[in-house]
């Protein structure tokens, strides 16, 4: 099954910065999705991610908070711009897994706004 | 509007006490119901997809089953290591998934 690192597994950042996830695949694939889990809630899709051309956001996120980049099929990075504490949350990437029929997570990015 | 329910939300065991976790979904179209386990500050790991009503796989002490209407994950003499949240999602229409709140199960030995 696939395999995905994703990068950091944590951070604790200031109030108004910006962090860069990253998510590398061991192999090509043409979706990746970004999700968040807030504290004691489920997942959440930000948004998904294809291969040359803009992410799609689902509603309620939007570009300019959570830009994505998808430069080739084994790699995608999701920024968190100008942070608050309320994007206190785990950030993981998803793919699609074909040899089980379900989809691979990474082990995910707990970020910590103060 | 696609939704996915699970429950209970918290259970608690004893180990060897076997029991069953329930998803109920409401779905235009089913593209899969997926089971996932999730240990505590690591992303969730696959278990199963389901596709039909009617079908039933299993892995070790866990059995899924699915119907029109929902799933369950039975677990049958559970161990300690078998504590974690367990999810529920049903595939959406942009290829993602969509989440329940998730099962916590506790396995006391």
């Amino acid at each position: 099954s696939a395999v995905i690192s994703q990068k950091p597994s944590r951070d604790i950042c200031q109030r108004g910065t910006s962090l860069t996830i990253q998510c590398q695949v061991d192999s090509q694939v043409t979706m990746m999705f970004w999700y968040r889990q807030q504290p004691g809630q489920s997942l959440t899709l930000i948004a998904t991610a294809n291969q040359g051309s803009e992410a799609t956001y689902e509603s309620g996120f939007v570009i300019d908070k959570f830009p994505i980049s998808r430069p080739n099929l084994t790699f995608s990075t999701l920024t968190v711009s100008n942070m608050s504490p309320e994007d206190s949350s785990i950030y993981l990437c998803s793919v699609e897994d074909p040899t089980n029929y379900g989809y691979t997570f990474g082990s995910g990015t707990r970020l910590t706004v103060v | 509007e696609d939704q996915v329910t699970q429950s209970p939300e918290a259970l608690r065991l004893q180990e060897g006490e076997s029991s069953s976790l329930n998803c109920s979904y409401t779905v235009s179209g089913l593209r899969g119901l997926f089971w996932y386990r999730q240990d505590p500050g690591k992303g969730p790991e696959f278990l199963f997809t389901l596709y039909s009503a009617g079908e039933e796989k299993e892995k070790e002490r866990l059995k899924a089953t699915l119907t029109k209407k929902e799933s369950f994950l039975h677990i049958t003499a559970p161990k300690p290591e078998d504590s974690a949240t367990y999810l529920c999602a049903v595939g959406g229409s942009q290829g993602n998934l969509i989440f329940g709140k998730g099962t916590k199960l506790s396995v006391k030995p």
